[in-house]
This record gives structure tokens, C-alpha cells and sequence, in this order.
């Protein structure tokens, strides 16, 4: 399984858009890129996945160069609640779900 | 619909100590998980279990025990406690990805707080 590295931390203010990078170096052919969201005292949550180019839904925008070897999540226009620690996470198809979740990037939103 | 429940929310016990922790999800969901977390770190996979009646071992599988009671119920056991074992435990289950396609999404609980004194 991949290892991902990201940055610890990130400070953003209100209304701001936020990137998120994570470096994937040894992703394979069958891994997917997938992204988790966990509040204070909360399990986390998914928010979006992909495999290459780009990938948005409601919450979120995930890029995904041709070379795969990094990703970054965009969080359009951040408020308070979005204050939390995303973990960037990849994981092949039939691997049994096995997740490896790294430290994660806290984020912090200030008004 | 519920999602994935835990009980309880918080325990405290002395080392030596056994006890079970419980998770049940109304998803009809295959697979299911248990996971620790340790202060600022991330979440370590500790047992899974891919379908009724199979259970594996993850990343950190020592001084635990696990039983896939039904589809919809997966225990967590502690035989002897130690303060090693202090965390906030998340259970988590999905759909059985089919081969070769997008892997599923994990649905995880709220936790449950430990404290071994």
C-alpha cells in the first residue's frame, strides 16, 4: 500500500479557497486516491475520490496529475465548520478495504 | 437508519481488566472494521473482516480479539487491559467492493473513548 505524505497543518480565514497537497510517489496502477474528513470526537468521513485528471462533487474537487504521483484537494470558499484534519489515502480495488491512514493535514479556518 | 453504532461512548478500566466493545451497522453492509486512534496520530487498522464469518488481521492486531457475530455485528474484545491500549476506538464498515472496480467508501461510528489506568 502507498505511502502519502502531506503537510501537518494549514491555516486559512473564512471565504477562502484551500489546497490541500499530498505526495503519492509510489502509487500503483490500481490504487485510487480517496480523501477523509474527521471533526474533533468524530470517526471520519469520506469526501471525494479519484483515480486521474479531476474528479468534483458537492463538498470538494480532487486534481490528479498524469503522473498520479501527487493530488490535491481544493475546498472551494472554506467557513468555520471546515475546520477539521483531512487524510489523503491510497488504496487498491480488492485490498480488503485496508485503509492507511497517515497524520493527516489539520486544517484550521479563522474568521 | 442508524449508520454504524458503538457502545459504549467512553470507558474507563485498571489494567488487567477485560471488556468487549460493540458495533453494529444497519447497512447491509459485507465488511467491517476496527480501527485505533492515538492522540495527533492517524487511524491504525487493528482486525477487519471482509464478510460474515471471516475475520483478519491489520496493522496492530496485538491484545485484541474480534468476532464477526452476524452481518450486522462485529466485537472488539480486550483480554488483559494495559495503558498501552488507552485510545478512542472507531469501528467502520463498506460494501464489499466487486474486482477490479472504485473501492468502496468506509462508514465509520462515533467512537468509543478508552482509558486503562
Amino acid at each position: 500500500l502507498a505511502k502519502t505524505t502531506q503537510p501537518i497543518s494549514m491555516d486559512s480565514y473564512e471565504g477562502q479557497e484551500v489546497n490541500i497537497t499530498c505526495s503519492h510517489n509510489n502509487i500503483a496502477t490500481n490504487d485510487y486516491i480517496t480523501w477523509y474528513q474527521q471533526f474533533p470526537s468524530q470517526g471520519p468521513r469520506f469526501i471525494i475520490q479519484g483515480y486521474k485528471t479531476k474528479v468534483t462533487n458537492e463538498v470538494a474537487s480532487l486534481f490528479i496529475p498524469a503522473d498520479r504521483k501527487s493530488s490535491t484537494l481544493s475546498l472551494p470558499r472554506v467557513s468555520l465548520s471546515d475546520t477539521a484534519v483531512y487524510y489523503c489515502l491510497v488504496e487498491g480495488a480488492n485490498q480488503g478495504g485496508k485503509l492507511i491512514f497517515g497524520q493527516g493535514t489539520e486544517l484550521s479556518v479563522k474568521p | 437508519n442508524a449508520g454504524v453504532t458503538q457502545t459504549p461512548k467512553f470507558q474507563v478500566l485498571k489494567t488487567g481488566q477485560s471488556m468487549t466493545l460493540q458495533c453494529a451497522q444497519d447497512m447491509n453492509h459485507n465488511s467491517m472494521y476496527w480501527y485505533r486512534q492515538d492522540p495527533g496520530m492517524g487511524l491504525r487498522l487493528i482486525y477487519y473482516s471482509a464478510s460474515e464469518g471471516t475475520t483478519d488481521k491489520g496493522e496492530v492486531p496485538n491484545g485484541y480479539n474480534v468476532s464477526r457475530l452476524n452481518k450486522r455485528e462485529f466485537s472488539l474484545r480486550l483480554e488483559s487491559a494495559a495503558p498501552s491500549q488507552t485510545s478512542v476506538y472507531f469501528c467502520a464498515s463498506s460494501e464489499t467492493a466487486p474486482s477490479g472496480l472504485v473501492t468502496d467508501t468506509q462508514y465509520f461510528g462515533p467512537g468509543t473513548r478508552l482509558t486503562v489506568l
